[in-house]
């Protein structure tokens, strides 16, 4: 398949368990965030989203965490299956005074193991 | 589920040669946006616009320019392609002006200048 990173962070994950993955963002005003999953060979797909004015919000099996005092994302997922296997982009819009542009952090590659 | 189609998956184009990239999408989206993905440097925007004949430049715009003639089409263009414009490109669409909301991406077309 094509690799959308060759040295991109990466997370083994046994199936079944739960999957962390962690996103630093840059800038104090971005009030808007997006999770997106990248397949090989696929474009990436959105995942969830989450506005500043919130601390968590869940999906399906997915849970995101936002801590605007160290500015972190976090996204969850709950019994991380093979399908879940790719590449992991956060998103942070970094407001009206850039553009109101999405930034994409550099990505993490999710591996589950059977 | 909104569709964004990149005519192309694959493309192979000599140094010099003109290269158009053709994304639609079918959800009367008004934005629409250009990416390159490169190893390392994660997306970076090209190109977007917020309605027909409307362009606005991205990051990295120098040595590409878009087309929008219809609201659902956008065209990336490559006057005289490079090596260093080697790269996966990706379409995507939003329905809200502005960053609050997700871009929906295309499967890409990677692109190969020899």
């Amino acid at each position: 398949g094509e690799s959308v990173g060759l040295h991109l962070p990466t997370l083994s994950v046994q199936e079944g368990d739960n999957s962390i993955i962690n996103c630093a963002y840059s800038n104090s005003a971005s009030d808007y965030f997006i999770w997106y999953k990248q397949e090989s060979g696929k474009g990436p797909q959105f995942i969830i989203d989450i506005r500043s004015n919130m601390d968590k919000r869940q999906g399906q099996r997915v849970t995101v965490l936002l801590n605007k005092t160290v500015k972190h994302l976090s996204l969850q997922i709950a019994a991380t299956q093979p399908g879940d296997s790719a590449v992991y982009f956060c998103a942070e819009n970094i407001g009206e005074a850039a553009g109101n542009k999405l930034t994409f952090g550099g990505g993490t590659r999710v591996l589950v193991k059977p | 589920d909104v569709k964004v189609t990149q005519s192309s998956r694959y493309l192979v184009k000599r140094t010099g040669e003109k290269v158009f990239l053709e994304c639609v999408q079918d959800m009367d989206h008004e934005n629409m946006f250009w990416y390159r993905q490169d190893p390392g440097l994660g997306l970076r925007l090209i190109y977007f616009s917020y309605d027909v004949k409307m362009k606005e430049k991205g990051d990295i715009p120098e040595g590409y320019s878009v087309s929008r003639e219809k609201k659902e089409r956008f065209s990336l263009i490559l006057e005289s392609a490079s090596t260093n414009q080697t790269s996966m490109y990706l379409c995507a669409s939003s329905q809200i002006r502005g960053g609050n909301s997700p871009l929906h991406f295309g499967n890409g077309t990677r692109l190969t200048v020899t």
